[in-house]
C-alpha cells in the first residue's frame, strides 16, 4: 500500500521570503513522487518530479523539491516566494510496481504569500 | 494539442438521475483515470484504465461506471445520482510505458446533486 501525508493544510508566508510545503510517503518499495499545483477552478499542473539519484530536484516556476530517503520526505521549496505562487499544492506518490498512473495524493497544503 | 478536455463544466442533477461526464485526451496517453476532488480529502481514484478494452477500480468506485473503447476517450458514468456524488471530478491522463510519466488534469466538472 502506498500513502501520502501534507502535515500542514495552510501555509502563510511573506512575498520575498522562503517558503516550504511538507510532504511525507509511504510506500513498499522505491517511490516516485510528484508535486502538483491547483489554481482555483482549473485542473492540476505538475510541477516536478523525483528522479532517482537527485536530492535536490527543479522543476517549473523556480520550484524545487528536496528528496530525504531516511525521513521518507519530499518537501517542496522555493527560495523567494511571489504572491502569484498562492494556489493548492498537492503531493503524490506512487511504488515502483504500481501501475504508471495509479498515484495516491496528499490531502493539500494552501499556499498564501501575502505581499 | 488541447491535453485533457472534459465536458460539462458544469451540472446539477437531481438524486437518481443518471449521466455521463466526458473524458478525452489527444496525446494517445494509454493510462487514464477519473479521480473525485472533495475539501481536505484531497483526491480519490474511482476508477481507471490501461488501455483500451481495460478498466479496473479505484478507491471509491460504488456508483460509478467506465468503460474504454477507445483510446481517446473514458466516460464516467453516474448510474443513480445520490447527494455524496455531490464533487468536482477529474480526468487525467499519463503514459503507461514511462514508469515516472506525470498525470496530465482536464480542468474539472464541478457536479452538484440536490
Amino acid at each position: 500500500a502506498q500513502s501520502v501525508a501534507q502535515p500542514e493544510d495552510q501555509v502563510n508566508v511573506a512575498e520575498g521570503n522562503p517558503l516550504t510545503v511538507k510532504c511525507t510517503y509511504s510506500v513498499s518499495g522505491n517511490p516516485y513522487l510528484f508535486w502538483y499545483v491547483q489554481y482555483p477552478n482549473r485542473g492540476l499542473q505538475f510541477l516536478l518530479k523525483y528522479i532517482t539519484g537527485d536530492n535536490l530536484v527543479k522543476g517549473s516556476y523556480g520550484f524545487e523539491a528536496e528528496f530525504n530517503k531516511s525521513q521518507t520526505s519530499f518537501h517542496l521549496k522555493k527560495p523567494s516566494a511571489l504572491v502569484s505562487d498562492s494556489a493548492l499544492y498537492f503531493c503524490a506518490v506512487r511504488d515502483h510496481n504500481t501501475n504508471a498512473g495509479k498515484s495516491t495524493f496528499g490531502d493539500g497544503t494552501t499556499l498564501t504569500v501575502k505581499p | 494539442n488541447a491535453g485533457v478536455t472534459q465536458t460539462p463544466k458544469f451540472q446539477v442533477l437531481k438524486t437518481g438521475q443518471s449521466m455521463t461526464l466526458q473524458c478525452a485526451q489527444d496525446m494517445n496517453h494509454e493510462y487514464m483515470s477519473w479521480y473525485r476532488q472533495d475539501p481536505g480529502m484531497g483526491l480519490r481514484l474511482i476508477h481507471y484504465s490501461v488501455g483500451a478494452g481495460i478498466t479496473d477500480q479505484g478507491e471509491v468506485p460504488n456508483g460509478y461506471n467506465v468503460s474504454r473503447s477507445t483510446t481517446e476517450d473514458f466516460p464516467l458514468r453516474l448510474l443513480s445520482a445520490a447527494p455524496s456524488q455531490t464533487s468536482v471530478y477529474f480526468c487525467a491522463s499519463s503514459q503507461q510505458a514511462v514508469r515516472n510519466s506525470p498525470l496530465h488534469f482536464g480542468n474539472g466538472t464541478r457536479l452538484t446533486v440536490t
